[in-house]
């Protein structure tokens, strides 16, 4: 199976500052890859498909590059509101697995 | 408005037995893959596994560590997915989510607010 590791496990920074998580798939898997977004005792919420695609709702400052093997999800300016922990997921075939998740806080 | 409500979780013996059903709404659920992602305790996510539509098959698809000890079945006339657990294991202890991709494909943009299964004696 396709296994994807995410990077960092956990990042520290300042509001206004430009995040960046990267997703690494062992295999490629095209532009197969979503994004999550879970905050502290919520339900996971779908922030980008298909590697690049805004979901409908999601603010600006989230985009989403990448295809084959690498991808990253970048907060252009980091708010407190986005104090979560961001998983990515293969979706080009079963097993849809994800990666083990980024804890993102506010320095 | 697009809802998924899971039911049926709850504390069970080891080697025990327990059937989660999520009941859909706002969307044609027959037309649905749908999805099982569990969450242990202080942990990640982990697709568990999915069924096909009925029109793509039908078929399932499986997380390695459930394989052939979990089994998922969907009833379109009642819009309802169900998840049967046996042989159940601690380590299957999680809230346990029923999703799908309802406006898109090959993520998963609706999510069910879960249940909680716990395995203990």
């Amino acid at each position: 199976d396709i296994q994807m590791t995410q990077s960092p496990s956990s990042l520290s920074a300042s509001v206004g500052d430009r995040v960046t998580i990267t997703c690494r798939a062992s295999q490629g898997i095209s532009n197969y890859l979503a994004w999550y977004q879970q905050k502290p005792g919520t339900v996971p919420q779908l922030l980008i498909y298909a590697a690049s695609t805004l979901q409908s709702g999601v603010p600006s400052r989230f985009s989403g590059s990448g295809s084959g093997t690498d991808f990253t999800l970048t907060i252009s300016s980091l708010q407190p509101e986005d104090v979560a922990t961001y998983y990515c997921q293969k979706s080009n075939s079963a097993p849809w697995t994800f990666g083990q998740g980024t804890k993102v806080e506010i320095k | 408005e697009v809802q998924l409500v899971e039911s049926g979780g709850g504390l069970v013996k080891p080697g025990g037995s327990l059937r989660l059903s999520c009941t859909a709404s706002g969307f044609t659920f027959s037309n649905a893959w749908m999805n099982w992602v569990r969450q242990a305790p202080g942990k990640g996510l982990e697709w568990v596994g999915r069924i096909k539509s009925k029109t793509d098959g039908g078929t399932t698809d499986y997380a390695a560590p459930v394989k052939g000890r979990f089994t998922f079945s969907r009833d379109d006339s009642k819009n309802t997915l169900y998840l049967q657990m046996n042989s159940l294991k601690a380590e299957d202890t999680a809230v346990y989510y029923c999703t799908t991709g309802a406006w898109v494909y090959y993520a998963m943009d609706v999510w069910g607010q879960g249940t909680t299964v716990t395995v203990s004696s």
